[in-house]
């Protein structure tokens, strides 16, 4: 079993649209909790960091995570064509252990 | 405004050859990584660098050596490259909340 699985898409939504994306992790030792943006053939890019249970808001994305269920989420409201691009979780135990989820491929059509 | 410069973007070696990436970040940060992204298998760690003058391995080190050249470069090393190394290598950085990713090189070994 994975540390963590992400849906990998693609997922397709018209523009304005609210998108929900997610990852499911099985180890609770995980302690920061981030989603990263990637644009067809560049590097990812830091979205959202948290490290609590809860919700934290950035413009148009809010970062949930639940710790209890161990289940993440992205929220993108208002959603743009420019939001097109593949979404990577990424969770952090320890100093410099990262996983990464495989990634959800986002399209919002005009 | 560079932030994490990676050399070269398109490489194809074939079998057997050998290779050097590199990597200069401008931010001042410690921390510095190689990572392969692979489709369905996501960002996977191949050798880190906490610090100048340290590198450890990480989760796919084999076939590959580091070089942490000073604080601002790090250097990943395929001494006889193999179609299995076939992949997009990235680079990054980071001081604390994150990490910022270099471009990418698209490595193709035939």
């Amino acid at each position: 079993q994975k540390e963590v699985e992400q849906d990998p898409g693609p997922l397709s939504v018209p523009e304005g649209a609210i998108v929900s994306l997610n990852c499911t992790y099985s180890n609770s030792a995980f302690q920061y909790f981030m989603w990263y943006r990637q644009y067809s053939r560049k590097g990812p890019e830091l979205l959202m960091y948290t490290y609590s249970s809860g919700n934290k808001e950035d413009g148009r994305f809010t970062a949930q995570v639940d710790k209890s269920s161990k289940y993440i989420s992205l929220f993108i409201r208002d959603s743009q064509p420019s939001d097109s691009a593949t979404y990577l979780c990424a969770l952090v135990r320890g100093t410099y252990k990262y996983i990464f989820g495989t990634g959800t491929r986002l399209k919002v059509l005009a | 405004n560079a932030g994490v410069t990676q050399t070269p973007k398109f490489q194809v070696l074939k079998t057997g050859q050998s290779m050097t990436l590199q990597c200069a970040q401008d931010m001042n940060h410690n921390s510095m990584y190689w990572y392969r992204q692979d489709p369905g298998m996501g960002l996977r760690l191949i050798y880190y660098s906490a610090s100048e003058g340290t590198t450890d391995k990480g989760e796919v080190p084999n076939g590959y050596n580091v070089s942490r050249l000073n604080k601002r470069e790090f250097s990943l090393r395929l001494e006889s490259a193999a179609p299995s190394q076939t992949s997009v290598y990235f680079c990054a950085s980071s001081a604390s909340e994150g990490y910022t990713f270099g471009s990418g090189t698209r490595l193709t070994v035939v």
